[in-house]
């Protein structure tokens, strides 16, 4: 099956700086690619999403990027600010996953220090 | 607030015990995903249904766990015997039924087992 991962896990920044996260994912077959913010006590938020015949998509701050030849895709959060904190987690899914299941990657920790 | 709603929001129950949980899916949503999160790991996939029909289970669905969504609405995900492995938070997710469209997750069911 779909494997995830994700890395840093944790990320300190300073208010202002950027912020990457990077993941990595292991079945081809995989075309769909969401990104979702996870506050304390909160059920993941959906921020962005990227499919495969795209590269790069932009939402004001948040970008991301795909890679499917290296099957891997990446979170850019730009001119980054306190309430920016929280859990961020990528998943993969696809094709031949049936209903188009999510695998996530294990998360990352976002410090927006001001 | 993304339309999805869950019940209880919390559980503290004793090993052995029964528990269950509802969730109620965005109104026009024909998904309806089931997925468990342990602390400090991305959500893990369960089981979903499309309508009424529950067509995949994940291996981490134990003979103890059953869903249902007897009219393709609400759904319910029922523990029998709870262990104390069984502690986490059962996150629920809604989606149109088209391969690549948005999951949107409630706030979750945290379960604690003692």
């Amino acid at each position: 099956g779909e494997n995830v991962e994700q890395h840093p896990s944790t990320l300190s920044v300073q208010e202002g700086d950027s912020a990457v996260i990077k993941c990595t994912y292991s079945d081809s077959a995989s075309n769909y690619f969401p990104w979702y913010k996870q506050e304390l006590g909160k059920g993941p938020q959906l921020i962005i999403d990227i499919r495969s015949n795209v590269g790069e998509k932009k939402d004001q701050r948040i970008a991301v990027t795909l890679n499917k030849t290296a099957k891997h895709f990446s979170l850019h959060i730009t001119e980054t600010q306190p309430e920016d904190s929280a859990v961020y987690f990528c998943a993969a899914g696809g094709a031949r996953a049936a209903g188009n299941k999510l695998t996530f990657g294990g998360g990352t920790r976002v410090l927006v220090k001001p | 607030d993304t339309g999805v709603s869950q019940d209880p929001r919390h559980k503290i129950t004793k090993r052995g015990q029964n528990v269950t949980f509802r969730c109620d899916p965005i109104s026009e949503h024909n998904r309806l995903y089931w997925y468990r999160q342990t602390l400090g790991q991305g959500p893990e996939f369960l089981t979903y249904f499309q309508n009424e029909a529950q067509l995949e289970k994940s291996r981490l669905l134990s003979d103890r766990f059953s869903a249902e969504r007897p009219k393709g609405s609400f759904s319910t995900l029922e523990i029998q015997r709870t262990e104390q492995g069984d502690s986490a938070m059962y996150l629920c997710a809604s989606s149109f039924n088209q391969p690549t469209n948005e999951q949107f997750f409630g706030p979750g069911t945290r379960l604690t087992v003692l």
